[in-house]
């Protein structure tokens, strides 16, 4: 199976701040077909997930542009420009390529 | 706006079965993949079961932990998707999501497993 491995784990940062959350893979995400299932997803308190970025880098309709989706074959970045209080929450990364899909442990990003 | 209501979950005893369902709308249900999602209580995300289209013969893929013991299938008339989940066992505890190729979620069903 497929290995997403997220760091860091937690992440603290001020409004305004801008960070970065890593996905590294155990194997490339590159399908046959010539896309990457690669996502990112955030997850708030007591919520479901939603969709932020897929195909490595594309932005979901709705979401803000401060997220960016980044990488290829098997290292991959989200990164948002200036955080903001509702980015606060848990960020998995979700590989849809290999079956069976895996998600990432997640990245806590908390306020500092 | 697009709706996914999962229903059906509870509190079960170990080896005990139980089918829980979603509901989808304001998107078109017979072309969407659809997969469930579980949560551990304080736990990361599983991906546990894929349900193709019709063009793909409804073909249906299972994360190794839940492979023959659950099994998702699909209404397409009535834009719903099901997961009988069979011999359960205490670590199917979880908060189960249905997702239409992770675009979607539902808010989930919480299943119980508990002698």
């Amino acid at each position: 199976d497929v290995v997403l491995t997220q760091t860091p784990p937690t992440l603290s940062a001020t409004i305004g701040q801008s960070v970065s959350i890593s996905c590294r893979s155990s194997q490339s995400l590159l399908h046959s077909n010539g896309n990457t299932y690669l996502n990112w997803l955030l997850q708030r308190p007591g919520q479901p997930p939603q969709l932020l970025i897929y195909l490595v880098s594309r932005l979901e309709s709705g979401v803000p542009n401060r997220f960016s989706g980044s990488g290829s074959g098997t290292d991959f970045t989200l990164k948002i420009s200036g955080v903001e209080a509702e980015d606060l929450g848990v960020y998995y990364c979700v590989q849809s390529t290999h079956a069976p899909y895996t998600f990432g442990a997640g990245t806590k990003l908390e306020l500092k | 706006a697009v709706q996914l209501v999962e229903s059906g979950g509870g509190l079960v005893q170990p080896k005990e079965s139980l089918k829980i369902s979603c509901a989808a709308s304001g998107f078109t249900f017979s072309n969407a993949a659809m997969y469930w999602v579980r949560q551990a209580p304080g736990k990361g995300l599983e991906w546990v079961a894929r349900i193709r289209t019709k063009p793909n013969n409804y073909a249906t893929y299972y994360a190794d932990s839940v492979k023959g013991r659950f099994t998702i299938s699909r209404d397409d008339s009535k834009s719903m998707v099901y997961l009988q989940m069979d011999n359960l066992k205490t670590e199917d505890t979880a908060m189960y999501y249905c997702t239409a190729i992770f675009a979607y979620w539902g808010q989930g069903t919480l299943v119980t497993v508990s002698s």
